[in-house]
């Protein structure tokens, strides 16, 4: 079964650092989402992509946040400057029927 | 705005005992989704209707969606500990181009 795949899995950075998650979403789908959720709590949507453009955002996906489609299989998401409260799991996932989650990175920000 | 609300948020049950949870939206939606989340696990698709009173049923699951499209509900008939996880609905929000998630619930299975 066609998967959504995440990396790095787990990712701990200091405040104020860059990272990037990366994901490479289903290859026949063409709607692309970030979602994180904060240990216990809801699954929050963050951004949506489509035809290589931002579709929606929340209010959560600040100017710190950026995504890219670099190539064709790859889909980021970029922290410019870490803050302690960005510590979460972020999914990727991508829209066939249903949505496809990807396993998550986990990140942590000390 | 538009919200998706789930209840209960916990629910403890005996293995073998029934389990339902609710979702009600507080606006009509085009459909709604049920994700199942394993604990430490990400969320796993489990079903998506469509159709007004529609009612789905995938082995021991029963899905409803309600006549006005604004609640649904999951129940699973005779639980066993592989049901242990957080269930959620979610539903499509504004352009459908996203779905909005309800907090969930957590079903924990006492042996």
């Amino acid at each position: 079964e066609p998967e959504v795949t995440q990396t790095p899995s787990h990712q701990v950075t200091q405040m104020g650092q860059e990272v990037i998650l990366r994901c490479v979403p289903i290859s026949n789908h063409l709607y692309f989402y970030w979602y994180r959720q904060i240990l216990g709590q809801k699954v929050e949507f963050l951004v949506s992509f489509y035809n290589n453009e931002i579709s929606e955002k929340s209010e959560i996906f600040d100017d710190q946040f950026s995504v890219e489609r670099p190539d064709g299989s790859n889909f980021t998401l970029k922290i410019r400057s870490t803050k302690l409260e960005d510590s979460a799991m972020y999914f990727c996932a991508s829209r066939g029927g249903g949505y496809t989650f990807g396993s998550g990175t986990r990140l942590t920000v000390v | 705005g538009q919200q998706v609300m789930q209840i209960p948020q916990y629910q403890h049950v005996q293995e073998g005992e029934d389990f339902t949870t609710y979702c009600n939206s507080s606006t009509t939606l085009s459909n709604i989704q049920w994700y199942k989340q394993r604990p430490g696990g990400h969320p796993v698709f489990l079903i998506q209707l469509v159709k007004s009173g529609e009612v789905k049923k995938q082995k021991r699951l029963t899905f409803q969606f309600g006549e006005a499209k604004k609640n649904s509900s999951l129940h699973i008939t005779a639980t066993q500990t592989t049901d242990v996880g957080t269930y959620f609905c979610a539903g499509p929000m504004n352009r459908d181009d996203k779905i909005i998630f309800g907090k969930g619930t957590r079903l924990h299975i006492l042996p």
